[in-house]
């Protein structure tokens, strides 16, 4: 089955400074690649995802690039606010239309330091 | 439009006992999936239901059983609880067409 890793653990970085988690997987028939941050007391929420059929894709603030070749994906923040403070996972599998079962890396604390 | 529900927040249950979780999805979504967080083996994912039937089924035992109703809601019913079990329980649903999973606030499970 997939294998995610995630790093690092834990991200602390000055406010206004950007962030970078790595995350890394296994089956090279995953095809799509979300990224969730979850607060404390809340569930995961989305904020933004790619497929494989893109390299990068951009949201204001948030950007997740992919290397299909080499397995691996990124979640870039810029310009990191006191909100962007929670846990974020990335996650990997293969969408053939349903809901299939993502796997999901360990998680980033990201702490952002004012 | 209301996010996914889950029902209850917080769950104390002793070992052996059994325990069911509800989640009701955003109106229209048909597919429901449901996760187990604890902090060793972060989030799992435990099976995904869609128009009644189970579609998807992670790596979990038998003890672990769900449903889903005609009108989307489901149903997670944990057996034999063991002390393993306290976890964080998390409904996520969807359209059913590989759209983004919209998660709740999860079910606290606490075995003594």
């Amino acid at each position: 089955g997939e294998n995610v890793e995630q790093h690092p653990s834990t991200l602390s970085v000055q406010e206004g400074d950007s962030a970078v988690i790595k995350c890394t997987y296994s089956d090279s028939a995953s095809n799509y690649f979300p990224w969730y941050k979850q607060e404390l007391g809340k569930g995961p929420q989305l904020i933004i995802d790619i497929r494989s059929n893109v390299g990068e894709k951009k949201d204001q603030r948030i950007a997740v690039t992919l290397n299909k070749t080499a397995k691996h994906f990124s979640l870039h923040i810029t310009e990191t606010q006191p909100e962007d403070s929670a846990v974020y996972f990335c996650a990997a599998t293969y969408s053939g239309g349903g809901a299939d079962g993502l796997t999901f890396g360990k998680g980033t604390h990201l702490i952002i330091q004012p | 439009k209301a996010g996914v529900t889950q029902t209850p927040r917080y769950l104390i249950k002793t070992r052996g006992q059994q325990v069911t979780l509800s989640c009701s999805p955003i109106s229209g979504h048909r597919s429901v999936s449901w996760y187990q967080q604890t902090p060793g083996q972060g989030l799992q994912f435990l099976f995904e239901y869609f128009s009644e039937t189970q579609r998807n089924k992670g790596n979990f035992p038998g003890r672990f059983s769900g449903r889903q109703f005609s009108n989307s809601r489901s149903e997670m019913n944990v057996s034999t609880l063991e002390l393993g079990d306290s976890a964080l329980y998390l409904c996520a649903s969807n359209p059913g067409d590989g759209s983004p999973l919209h998660f709740g606030n999860g079910t606290r499970l606490t075995v003594t």
